[in-house]
């Protein structure tokens, strides 16, 4: 198994620009998840999906964030326009349904986003 | 809300030795999940060790374990004949059994091996 794969690795932009990460989970699995770390806030989590409906959006911190799952295959995060205090390293995670006894969540190698 | 506290922002160990890392959590909640997980530098976050609130017995992984105290709400890792490939971040993190899967992270220990 290729584990949950997220691209790209490392993303620097200018700030106002556009920012698209992407995510792949490991396949079979139900639940998908987007983290977020920095030195100040640690890792929170930004947002989840069931079954590619979001469940939790609490977490994302402005409008300017926006995430989707158009198939269990493939997730985005979306930030428009960036700003500097948006880089951080983006983790994806996934994991079976809660429930299942074997739902620990897998995560990524993430991707950093540096945004001047 | 649940919260996850790390006391120890560093910690260091000699190669071989033994070493605790600390974590306390509130929750109201009587059903849960603990974890820790391992952040090397190469930024890949990897499970250690799950345990169930409802489970007395404190989970094993080779030699990595914890002690679970549920009415004290502490979750300890102890890491036996510490190894070089063991330094990395540690997170202790929350997660409930019901509702809400998001896992709800500690600060995170830094852990040194010293040769």
């Amino acid at each position: 198994d290729a584990g949950v794969i997220q691209s790209p690795r490392h993303e620097v932009t200018e700030m106002g620009q556009e920012v698209t990460l992407r995510c792949k989970p490991i396949s079979g699995h139900n639940s998908l998840f987007w983290y977020r770390q920095t030195m100040m806030r640690g890792l929170e989590l930004l947002i989840y999906f069931n079954n590619n409906v979001p469940i939790d959006d609490s977490g994302m911190p402005e409008d300017r964030f926006s995430a989707k799952m158009p198939n269990a295959s493939f997730s985005t995060l979306k930030i428009q326009p960036s700003e500097p205090r948006d880089s951080a390293v983006y983790f994806c995670a996934s994991s079976l349904a809660p429930g299942t006894g074997e739902d620990e969540q897998f995560f990524g190698p993430g991707t950093r986003l540096t945004v001047l | 809300a649940q919260t996850v506290t790390q006391s120890q922002p560093e910690m260091s160990v000699q190669e071989a030795e033994t070493v605790t890392l600390s974590c306390t959590y509130d929750t109201s909640e009587s059903d849960y999940y603990l974890f820790w997980y391992k952040q090397p530098p190469s930024r890949q976050m990897i499970l250690v060790i799950r345990q169930e609130a409802y489970k007395q017995q404190n989970a094993t992984e080779n030699r990595f374990s914890v002690n679970f105290q549920k009415a004290a709400k502490s979750f300890s890792l102890k890491i036996s004949d510490s190894q070089l490939g063991d330094a990395a971040m540690y997170f202790c993190a929350y997660r409930s059994a019901r509702g809400a899967q998001k896992l709800v992270f500690g600060q995170g220990t830094r852990l040194t091996i010293n040769p």
